[in-house]
């Protein structure tokens, strides 16, 4: 089944220590995009890729990078993770911007 | 994007109908009603979205005031698994591509819909 895939489902790192986490799909979406959800919250975007297009929202800290070497991965890189960093980290794919979403089931971040 | 309204919660019985409500009294003429629901611990997963018709497909059924200020969620036939929380989102029609911030799915807080045995 074509579907988005995210690993791993859950990471660990360390205070400052650099991470990545990783998302591959086979649906061949042109756009893929990364949010943020922390506890009890909705999910919020933090950048998103059209192609190789990348686009970042204006509020997303610079601690967070992104990479999409091809159409069907794309990486989220957080340089310097703090503990405020803690969360669940979403990717989504879809065929075109304002197109329906797919999710995977997300990467859970702790941060010790 | 407009913004909507939601009850933070509801609850429904397990085999009858969920309505869920969605306020977005401020919806423009080119935003469609999009609804997206998250089960714990998973990714959000689309529902279905309409613009000023009325929607059915294989999970569920969107009414959408002629007005255009709400609109309702059905779940005709509520199961367990379909407890979760649900995210009534406006978003504009998609017109061509314009860089960040373009047409991203903005959540609310949604309604947490709890389905009793």
């Amino acid at each position: 089944d074509a579907m988005v895939i995210q690993n791993p489902r859950y990471q660990v790192t360390q205070f400052g220590k650099p991470v990545t986490l990783s998302c591959s799909q086979t649906l061949n979406h042109n756009v893929m995009y990364w949010y943020q959800q922390k506890s009890s919250q909705a999910p919020k975007l933090l950048f998103h890729y059209y192609d190789k297009d990348f686009n970042n929202e204006a509020d997303t800290p610079d601690n967070f990078q992104s990479r999409r070497p091809n159409t069907s991965f794309c990486f989220l890189d957080i340089r310097s993770p703090g503990l405020g960093d803690a969360a669940m980290y979403l990717c989504a794919t879809s065929l075109r911007p304002g197109g329906e979403q797919f999710f995977g089931p997300g990467t859970r971040l702790t941060v010790l | 994007d407009a913004k909507t309204t939601q009850p933070p919660s509801m609850d429904c019985a397990e085999g009858r109908a969920a309505n869920l409500p969605c306020n977005h009294s401020t919806i423009s003429g080119n935003e469609y009603v999009y609804w997206y629901r998250q089960i714990h611990s998973q990714g959000p997963q689309y529902i279905i979205h309409g613009l000023k018709n009325n929607e059915t497909n294989e999970m569920a059924s969107l009414i959408i005031t002629e007005d255009r200020k709400s609109s309702t969620l059905i779940l005709p036939h509520a199961t367990l698994r379909d407890t979760a929380v649900y995210y009534c989102i406006v978003r504009v029609a998609f017109t061509g591509y314009s860089g960040a911030g373009s047409y991203q799915l903005t959540f609310g807080k949604g309604t947490k819909l709890s389905v009793i045995p």
